[in-house]
């Protein structure tokens, strides 16, 4: 049974840099066929796909993000982390970490985190 | 880039059949998943693979796809069903979610 955690500040300053972990139990982050991956939700909003970490370390981003967001493994602790930088208020949402699994030309999400909430305020 | 479309909100009597669509161009192409929201609650995978269901999942949840259409329906609702539910499907290198629909159970 894999498990997910985030860490991370709740509270970031407009401008700054986000900057999650997410603790990853029962897999090794670095063997496999797992796609680590990062989503959010604002507040009475829907799901944002915000990108994704292969095994392999290959990286793929919405393009939405794309020139703030970094995803990167970290193997000692079997971890994955995110990070955005210049973070406005739009920003302020529950990021969810996520493993993705391959099938049949499709990923499918079948662990989730429980979420940690990021308000960007001053 | 891709997008898909749910309608934001359906309803139910108990006991009913409730059908959550989710619509794209070419989405019978691509494989969808469909994902449970509760309130406070991470999401949960109900159905992969358009119609593939994981284990512990009620049988009631089933899934199927069209032309441009994936459609998750729930027979024989149940209150416990009430929640937002979100269609996701991979597009070239990147995923895309749905809008939601809530589902609420009269």
């Amino acid at each position: 049974q894999v498990q997910l955690q985030e860490s991370g500040p709740g509270l970031v300053k407009p401008s700054q840099t986000l900057s999650l972990n997410c603790t990853v139990s029962g897999a090794s982050i670095n063997s496999g066929s797992n796609y680590w991956t990062w989503i959010r939700q604002p507040a009475g909003k829907g799901l944002e796909w915000m990108g994704r970490i292969y095994t392999s370390g290959g990286t793929n981003y919405n393009p939405s993000l794309m020139g703030r967001i970094t995803i990167s493994l970290d193997t000692s602790t079997n971890q994955f982390s995110l990070r955005l930088k210049s973070v406005t208020a739009t920003d302020t949402a529950t990021y969810y970490c996520a493993r993705g699994l391959p099938a049949a030309g499709s990923i499918y999400f079948d662990s989730w985190g429980q979420g940690t909430l990021v308000t960007v305020s001053s | 880039s891709y997008e898909v479309t749910q309608p934001p909100s359906v309803s139910v009597f108990p006991g009913q059949t409730a059908s959550v669509t989710c619509s794209g161009v070419k989405l019978g192409d691509k494989r969808v998943s469909w994902y449970q929201q509760k309130p406070g609650q991470s999401p949960l995978l109900v159905i992969y693979q358009d119609t593939k269901r994981p284990s512990g999942i009620p049988e009631r949840f089933s899934g199927s796809s069209s032309v441009n259409t994936a459609t998750l329906t729930i027979s024989g609702t149940q209150a416990m069903d009430e929640a937002d539910y979100y269609c996701q499907a991979w597009d070239s290198t990147t995923e895309v979610f749905g809008g939601g629909t809530q589902l609420t159970v009269l």
